[in-house]
């Protein structure tokens, strides 16, 4: 398997912008779970999917903030409208409920707003 | 809801010394209990676990001890190399929601 595949690595959009993220999670995994990270704030959850359902999103900071996972291949983290300070690099991981195992997470895409 | 901690943030040390990061935890259902290393522009990845049936667990150079008493445990390296510099994250987890708090992260720095 070739892990967790986030995509665009590296997104550079203007202030009042939307932006998707895109997360494509380990075939067999059922969790997923999007992480904002800043050098102020650590690793954040923002929300946690199992079996597509979206189980905790009280991480998500507000409305201008949505994520879906339509199938269990794949996710998306939506900003609209996009602020500066949502500049950030975020994160997707996917784990297998049963047994704890670990989560494995995605290369991340670097998100700036100007 | 779980609340980790970890300490300290930033750890300069000697290459061949030992480097020990420790992290607390408060919701006594969590049960496992793993260690994320992250690389410059990397996702972390995990490179020990423990559940907590066990009180010790060693892979190398690499050791983790779990106190449930106290709800405290620690990543320890020995014998440290100039590839061990990275930032480090403890986590913790329920059996049942399997979602990960993570602590804030520890930077490591191995002086050659």
């Amino acid at each position: 398997d070739a892990g967790v595949i986030q995509s665009p690595r590296h997104e550079v959009t203007e202030m009042g912008q939307e932006v998707t993220l895109r997360c494509k999670p380990i075939s067999g995994h059922n969790s997923l779970f999007w992480y904002r990270q800043t050098m102020m704030r650590g690793l954040e959850l923002l929300i946690y999917f199992n079996n597509n359902v979206p189980i905790d999103d009280s991480g998500m900071p507000e409305d201008r903030f949505s994520a879906k996972m339509p199938n269990a291949s794949f996710s998306t983290l939506k900003i609209q409208p996009s602020e500066p300070r949502d500049s950030a690099v975020y994160f997707c991981a996917s784990s297998f409920t049963r047994g704890n195992t670990e989560a494995f997470f995605g290369q991340g895409t670097r998100l700036t707003v100007v | 809801g779980e609340n980790v901690e970890q300490h300290p943030s930033t750890l300069s040390v000697q290459e061949g010394d030992s480097a020990v990061i420790k992290c607390t935890y408060s919701d006594s259902a969590s049960n496992y209990f793993p260690w994320y290393k992250q690389e410059l522009g990397k996702g972390p990845q995990l490179i020990i676990d423990i559940r907590s049936n066990v009180g010790e667990k060693k892979d190398q150079r690499i050791a983790v001890t779990l106190n449930k008493t106290a709800k405290h445990f620690s990543l320890h390296i020995t014998e440290t190399q100039p590839e061990d510099s990275a930032v480090y994250f403890c986590a913790a987890s329920r059996q049942a929601g399997n979602q990960f708090y993570f602590g804030t992260g520890t930077s490591l720095t191995v002086i050659p």
